[in-house]
């Protein structure tokens, strides 16, 4: 299994600001993923990073808003930028660790709950 | 990408009783895991299942990766079984991709 602690668990902030979410892991990983929740709905993927190398976004997600950083193997941070209020939303960060013969399991944070007003 | 249908969306139960959810999928996996997402938001892993059959206490789980199927089983449901359960399948090296989930509420 892995442990993950996220910072902050949960923000107010104000249209237009941005918010640095931190992940920690309790062990060394190649890649981290982070998720976003919003209200009501099922986790979508912002984006895959890897140690030494930019960080790879899906489709809808862009560099500028969603800037990441993934200085070292176990600390990875996503920084929500120029907020509004459709970005309300729970930020999870997430790892796997191999499992079975050819398969991975993913872990999750328990989240960073984000209320832009 | 993978796509994932999970069935059904809602889902109201007696405390007591058993259910089966459904999760079908697009694509050939190597990952499949099901997931309970509890009132806190809180995602907790229940089965890493990319094909067999598990079981863990009360909860068991199906996959049948030639047909892009599986099947989470709760049986005597409780309270605290209440939350959504995600079914969340991944291939090759591509990270898990979420269904829309069933919400379970068991009541008393």
């Amino acid at each position: 299994s892995a442990v993950i602690s996220q910072k902050p668990s949960r923000d107010i902030c104000q249209r237009g600001t941005s918010l640095t979410i931190q992940c920690q892991v309790d062990s060394q990983v190649t890649m981290m993923f982070w998720y976003r929740q919003q209200p009501g709905q099922s986790l979508t993927l912002i984006a895959t990073a890897n140690q030494g190398s930019e960080a790879t976004y899906e489709s809808g997600f862009v560099i500028d808003k969603f800037p990441i950083s993934r200085p070292n193997l176990t600390f990875s941070t996503l920084t929500v930028s120029n907020m509004s209020p459709e970005d309300s939303s729970i930020y999870l960060c997430s790892v796997r660790r191999r499992a079975g013969l050819a398969g991975y399991e993913q872990y999750f944070g328990p989240g960073t709950r984000l209320t832009v007003t | 990408g993978i796509q994932v249908e999970q069935s059904p969306p809602d889902l109201i139960l007696q405390e007591g009783a058993n259910s089966t959810l459904r999760c079908n999928f697009s694509d050939s996996v190597n990952n499949l895991q099901w997931f309970h997402q509890n009132p806190w938001g809180q995602l907790i892993n229940l089965f890493y299942i990319p094909s067999g059959t598990k079981q863990n206490g009360r909860l068991s789980a199906t996959t049948v990766a030639t047909e892009r199927y599986s099947l989470l089983y709760i049986s005597s449901s409780q309270t605290t079984d209440s939350g959504v359960y995600f079914c969340a399948p991944g291939g090759g090296n591509t990270p898990l991709v979420f269904g829309k989930g069933t919400r379970l509420s068991v009541i008393a």
